[in-house]
């Protein structure tokens, strides 16, 4: 079965550091989500991509936070200064369409990566 | 202000019993409402997924239910497993054009013992 991808599984950085988390969606999805969850609290929407653009965003993704679809794979997201207030798992999700089928717009989360920032 | 309330928060039931957990929301206007389970140090997995028509939905051994009149549901879990100790996410969609934010609850830590 196909499943959303990410990678690194951990990071581990320096506050002020730049960080680039990958994700890697099922392949026939054009919708593209990053969300996080701080230890021990709920998950969280940060931004939703279709169409090489954001189309949503929180008011949780300020300025330091970027995305980017580098190529037909690949969907990253970048902080740009890292805050200890960012360690948090990051989770990428995909969905094959945004309304409509049920099914279609059932997002697929990835496992995650956990980011720590010293 | 799109809030998921859950409870309870964290529940502990013996092997091949049944348990329910709740659900309450004030998201508007409503889309759709699913349950997630979540494994510690995992993604979500999506279980169930209802429209403001739907009443109640199964999968396997999960069965929830929904009173949009009421915006509550719950999540049956019958005789359960030891695999089934996880976090129980509550998700509710808002109906607005545009709009692809979820709103998330806390979670129900469910721990299944032998």
């Amino acid at each position: 079965e196909p499943e959303v991808t990410q990678t690194p599984s951990h990071q581990v950085t320096q506050m002020g550091q730049e960080v680039i988390l990958r994700c890697v969606p099922i392949s026939n999805h054009l919708y593209f989500y990053w969300y996080r969850q701080i230890l021990g609290q709920k998950v969280e929407f940060l931004v939703s991509f279709y169409n090489n653009e954001i189309s949503e965003k929180s008011e949780i993704f300020d300025d330091q936070f970027s995305v980017e679809r580098p190529d037909g794979s690949n969907f990253t997201l970048k902080i740009r200064s890292t805050k200890l207030e960012d360690s948090a798992m990051y989770f990428c999700a995909s969905s094959e369409a945004l309304a409509g089928d049920l099914g279609q717009e059932t997002q697929y989360f990835g496992p995650g990566t956990r980011l720590l920032v010293l | 202000k799109n809030q998921v309330e859950q409870s309870p928060q964290s529940l502990i039931i013996l092997e091949g019993k049944n348990c329910t957990l709740q659900c309450n929301y004030t998201v508007s206007p409503f889309s759709n409402l699913r349950w997630y389970k979540q494994d510690t140090g995992r993604g979500p997995v999506s279980l169930t997924i209802m429209t403001f028509s739907e009443n109640t939905k199964s999968n396997g051994r999960y069965t929830a239910t929904l009173d949009a009149d009421t915006k509550q549901s719950s999540l049956h879990i019958t005789a359960s497993q030891l695999s089934d100790s996880a976090s129980y996410i509550c998700v509710v969609s808002a109906d607005g054009a545009g709009s692809y934010q979820l709103t998330f609850g806390k979670g129900t830590k469910l721990s299944v013992i032998p």
